[in-house]
This record gives structure tokens, C-alpha cells and sequence, in this order.
């Protein structure tokens, strides 16, 4: 069974510095692989997804994430970070094009002014 | 991006009674829509997937009976919460994609509360 693990639950992060949320997979196979963020009482926005192709993937509000697939490994990241990036991203996997979504337990994202 | 609509975004009920929410695609047709429900700080956990026009596919421990789901169009989904109880209170997320391996969209969620 495909699972995901966001091994930290809140990552602190000084505004204009750079932010990694950690993310990774156990799955078979090629996996999806996926980012979405969640601001509070709202449902979830995509950022960004990995299918195939080039390892790093360039998503919405300039964050990006890296696949590697030999430490199984999603980690979002963004160079420069805003007040505004404040809130819950979920990384998730899906098996197969047809299979669904496994979601982490989350990461709250917490920017310092 | 798509466009996924929930409503109602929030909702209370009395104990024992019945809620419908509305999960719609404005802009596309879903053929695939799933049910989330979200505990306070907590993941979302998947309860069903539902195929436009076939019964929905539930998730081990999610009673069938109890949460109904319905998609009869391309563009609607409905959960049915039946015999609310106010263990039932929570936040529910539906989403749909266009057709099997296209991105997931997300609506904006609805709050239940059985009191």
C-alpha cells in the first residue's frame, strides 16, 4: 500500500530565507506525486505535481520541489519566503493515474516577519 | 486553474436528522469525484470515490449506509450524512478531476456541526 510521511509537523521560517517542507514516499512503482496547500477553514489549492520528466518541478507562487527517487524523496522548497506562505501544505501520492490520493498528515508552514 | 464548488460551506443539524452537500465542477466534467473528511489539525482522510453514473467505492471503515453518495451527472456529486450524531461533525473536502491521471481540484470544503 502506497503511503507518504511528512516527518515535520511545523517548520519555522524567517521571511526573505529559504523554506524546504520534507516529504517522503512508499509506493510501487512510478509514482504521482503532489503538493497542495491549505489555508485556514479553506479546501486545498494545488502547487504543483510530478508525473515524469524533469526531476525538478516549478509550481504556483514560485515554489518548486525535487523528486529523488533513489531516498524517495518530494521535498517542497522555495527560495525566498513570504509572510503570506504561512499555512498547511500536504504533500500526497497517487499509485497509478487511476488510483487515488494518499495524503500526509501535513506541515504547517509558519514565515517570521 | 478548475473550478470546484461545495455547498453548503457550512451547515448545522440537529442529531438524528439528515445533510446533503453539493460537490460541483464549474468548469469541466468530472468523471471522478472524492469525499475527504478533515479532523482539526489533522489529514484528510479519504471516504469514498465516486464514478459518475456507478456506485461509489468506499474506504475500509467508512459506513456506506451512513454516508451516501451520489453522482449522478458529470458535473455533481452529493454526501448524504444520514442519522447525523455529533461524532459526525467535521470538515468535509470533495474533489474531482476531468478524467483518470489529470490534476485534482479541490473545493472549498463545508463544516458540519450536529448538535
Amino acid at each position: 500500500a502506497q503511503s507518504v510521511a511528512q516527518p515535520e509537523d511545523q517548520v519555522n521560517v524567517a521571511e526573505g530565507n529559504p523554506l524546504t517542507v520534507k516529504c517522503t514516499y512508499s509506493v510501487s512503482g512510478n509514482p504521482y506525486l503532489f503538493w497542495y496547500v491549505q489555508y485556514p477553514n479553506r479546501g486545498l489549492q494545488f502547487l504543483l505535481k510530478y508525473i515524469t520528466g524533469d526531476n525538478l518541478v516549478k509550481g504556483s507562487y514560485g515554489f518548486e520541489a525535487e523528486f529523488n527517487k533513489s531516498q524517495t524523496s518530494f521535498h517542497l522548497k522555495k527560495p525566498s519566503a513570504l509572510v503570506s506562505d504561512s499555512a498547511l501544505y500536504f504533500c500526497a501520492v497517487r499509485r497509478n493515474r487511476d488510483d487515488k490520493i494518499i495524503f500526509g498528515k501535513g506541515t504547517r508552514l509558519h514565515i517570521l516577519p | 486553474g478548475a473550478v470546484v464548488s461545495q455547498h453548503p460551506s457550512w451547515v448545522i443539524c440537529k442529531s438524528g436528522t439528515s445533510v446533503k452537500i453539493e460537490c460541483r465542477s464549474l468548469d469541466f466534467q468530472a468523471t471522478t469525484m472524492f469525499w475527504y473528511r478533515q479532523f482539526p489539525k489533522q489529514s484528510l482522510m479519504l471516504m469514498a470515490t465516486s464514478n459518475e453514473g456507478s456506485k461509489a467505492t468506499y474506504e475500509q471503515g467508512v459506513e456506506k449506509d451512513k454516508f451516501l453518495i451520489n453522482h449522478a451527472s458529470l458535473t455533481l456529486s452529493t454526501l448524504t450524512v444520514t442519522s447525523a450524531h455529533p461524532e459526525d461533525s467535521s470538515f468535509y473536502i470533495c474533489s474531482a478531476s476531468q478524467r483518470p491521471g489529470n490534476t485534482i481540484y479541490f473545493g472549498e470544503g463545508s463544516w458540519l456541526t450536529v448538535v
